[in-house]
């Protein structure tokens, strides 16, 4: 099992650029996450989802849409980039059922600049 | 007030100490308890789960106090590998909650 995978690993754009990170799972969870992390602010939740079709806002939401069309795939995309959205970016997966359901597995994360 | 709140550290251990670190939350209807360890420049994983009678795996030790909201982590002898951030993490429903990390530099 690959577990958690992210695409791409690191990314630069320009302010005003759109694209659109990929996060896959191949543990049949219900339930991923995208987060973003920055020095001295720690794991920020964007968007979730608890199943397929399923989307909601997390803590930090603006600049950000996302889509679960497939139950193994999360997609987070910046429509229109900015300097703030520098970060590292990282997705997360857990099960429905114990004991998947309390254990998050995460991605390696995405480095994205924006310059 | 945060939801869950670390001290940030860093804490500077020589190798071989004990080092114990203490998490409070919030929300008296947390659910349950972990602790993810995030080593530098990589993704936090699963340290261990915290439960109401206190849990051990080899030198680390959990316990979580639901009265006064708080839940710590013990690492006895510790070594040079334990170098990272340690998150808490509280469950709720649907929501995952994660402390902003403690810091811990193990010194030879």
């Amino acid at each position: 099992n690959a577990g958690v995978t992210q695409t791409p690993k690191f990314r630069v754009l320009k302010t005003g650029q759109s694209m659109t990170l990929l996060c896959a799972q191949d543990m049949n969870h219900e339930y991923m996450y995208w987060y973003r992390q920055d020095p001295g602010m720690g794991l920020r939740l964007i968007h979730y989802s608890v199943g397929e079709g399923t989307t909601a806002k997390g803590e930090v939401p603006d600049g950000y849409n996302v889509s679960r069309l497939k139950k193994q795939n999360f997609l987070l995309g910046l429509e229109s980039a900015a300097p703030s959205q520098t970060s590292v970016y990282f997705c997360a997966s857990r099960g429905e059922v114990p004991p998947s359901y309390n254990e998050q597995f995460f991605g390696p994360g995405t480095r994205l600049t924006v310059l | 007030r945060k939801e869950v709140e670390q001290d940030p550290g860093p804490f500077n251990v020589p190798e071989g100490a004990t080092v114990a670190f203490n998490c409070t939350y919030s929300n008296s209807a947390s659910q349950s308890f972990f602790w993810y360890r995030q080593d530098c420049r990589k993704e936090p994983k699963l340290l261990m789960s915290v439960y109401s009678s206190g849990n051990e795996d080899g030198r680390f030790t959990a316990q979580l106090n639901r009265a006064s909201q708080y839940i710590s982590l013990l690492i006895r002898d510790s070594k040079l590998s334990d170098s990272a951030t340690y998150l808490c993490v509280v469950n709720r429903d649907d929501k995952i909650i994660f402390g902003k990390g403690t810091r811990l530099h193990i010194l030879p």
